[in-house]
Formats: C-alpha cells, structure tokens, sequence
C-alpha cells in the first residue's frame, strides 16, 4: 500500500516568482514512479513531470523541476517563472504496480 | 495520437438508477484505470483493467463495476446510484507496465439527484 501526503491545501504566488509545492510519499514496494499532475478549472488532470525512484537525478521540464529526497520520501516540486496560467490544483502521486494513489492536492493562484 | 475520451461529459441521473460511462484509450495503451473525485474524499482508485482483465481494485462497493473490451475500451457502470455518488469520474490509460505514466481523459461529470 501506498500513502502520499500534500499537507498545504493551498498557495499563492507571484507571476514571475518561484514557488515550491511540497509532497510526502510513503510506499513499502521498490520499483515505484512519482509524479506531478496538474488539474486546471476544465478538470483536465495534466501530466507536468515524472521521476523514476532508482534515478537520483532530479527530473526537470521547462520551468518545472522536482527536488527527490528519497530517504526522507519527499518529492517537491519547484515552477520557476510562475505564469497566470500555472494557476490550478496540482497532484502529486506515486505508482508502483499499476495503482496509481493521489495526495490530496494544493491548490496554486498566481497572483498578477 | 488521439488523447483518451470520455463519454458522455456530464450525466444526470436519480437515485436507484444505474449509470454506463465509457472510455476509449490512447491507440495502443492496452490499461485503462478508473478513478473518483469528490471534494470531500479527492481522487480515489476504483479499479485497473489491462487485456480485457481486472488487474488492480480499489476500495469501492460492488455496486461499481467495469470492463473491457478487445479494442481496449471500458465501460464502467454504477448500478443502484446513491447521492454520494456524484462526482467526477476520470479515465486514465497507459500502455500497461507497472510503473508506465497514466494519461487522463477530461472527465465524466455524474450529478445524482
């Protein structure tokens, strides 16, 4: 079984600033992916990046990059540059054996 | 490639009635996953099919059940509908592997009254 936590139901910042969002995973499997959805006002559940657990390399898209700890099973995720369209519930989420299990989510505005 | 989609967009329906929602998957995905989401509860596995078979279950009442079929598409279907089962369904499909990345359709809003 897998847990994740999200424990900031919500954040504010400011286009053009940086913001992390911060997530706590728990899982008691080996071979396990992390990722970070985003879900606009259309409740499109958006992809916005993966990591590989066995990777040590923290995986980064455009302005967005994850800071893994894996000993301390933290998975943050960092959006530089924040644009009014960043503004959305993000997810984060573990799968490991094809059951994918969501925190609770954050919810991000951009303030302009 | 087509995204995953997801029919119909919005349902209304009374209690005791059943519902069918459908999803067909991206060309070649052959897993195709279900999942809730309600306010008070967030997104909540239902279940995972992968070749016509149910691979993974969540924690959800027989009432809620699904299949697939050969060409990958499932149907999920939620018989004897209860108020608490208004919410957001979303269909994710992914090629199968065990950690593969799950694409989402835009969602099927069910409201029950």
């Amino acid at each position: 079984a897998q847990t994740v936590t999200q424990s900031q139901p919500e954040m504010s910042v400011q286009e053009a600033e940086t913001v992390t969002l911060s997530c706590t995973y728990d899982t008691s499997e080996s071979d396990y992916y992390l990722f970070w959805y985003k879900q606009p006002p259309s409740r499109q559940m958006i992809l916005v990046i993966r990591q590989e657990a066995y990777k040590q390399q923290n995986a980064t898209e455009n302005r967005f990059s994850v800071n893994f700890q894996k000993a301390a099973k933290s998975f943050s995720l960092k959006i530089s540059d924040s644009q009014l369209g960043d503004a959305a519930m993000y997810f984060c989420a573990c799968v490991a054996n094809s059951k994918l299990t969501f925190g609770k989510g954050i919810t991000l505005s951009v303030r302009p | 490639k087509a995204g995953v989609t997801q029919t119909p967009r919005y349902l209304i329906k009374t209690r005791g009635q059943q519902v069918t929602l459908s999803c067909s998957p991206i060309s070649g995905h052959r897993s195709v996953s279900w999942y809730q989401q309600t306010p008070g509860q967030g997104l909540q596995f239902l279940f995972e099919y992968f070749s016509e078979t149910q691979r993974n279950k969540g924690n959800f009442p027989g009432r809620f059940s699904g299949r697939q079929f050969s060409n990958s598409r499932s149907e999920m279907n939620v018989s004897t509908l209860e108020l608490g089962d208004s919410a957001l369904y979303l269909c994710a499909s992914s090629r199968g592997t065990a950690q593969e990345t799950q694409y989402f359709g835009p969602g099927t809003r069910l409201l029950v009254l």
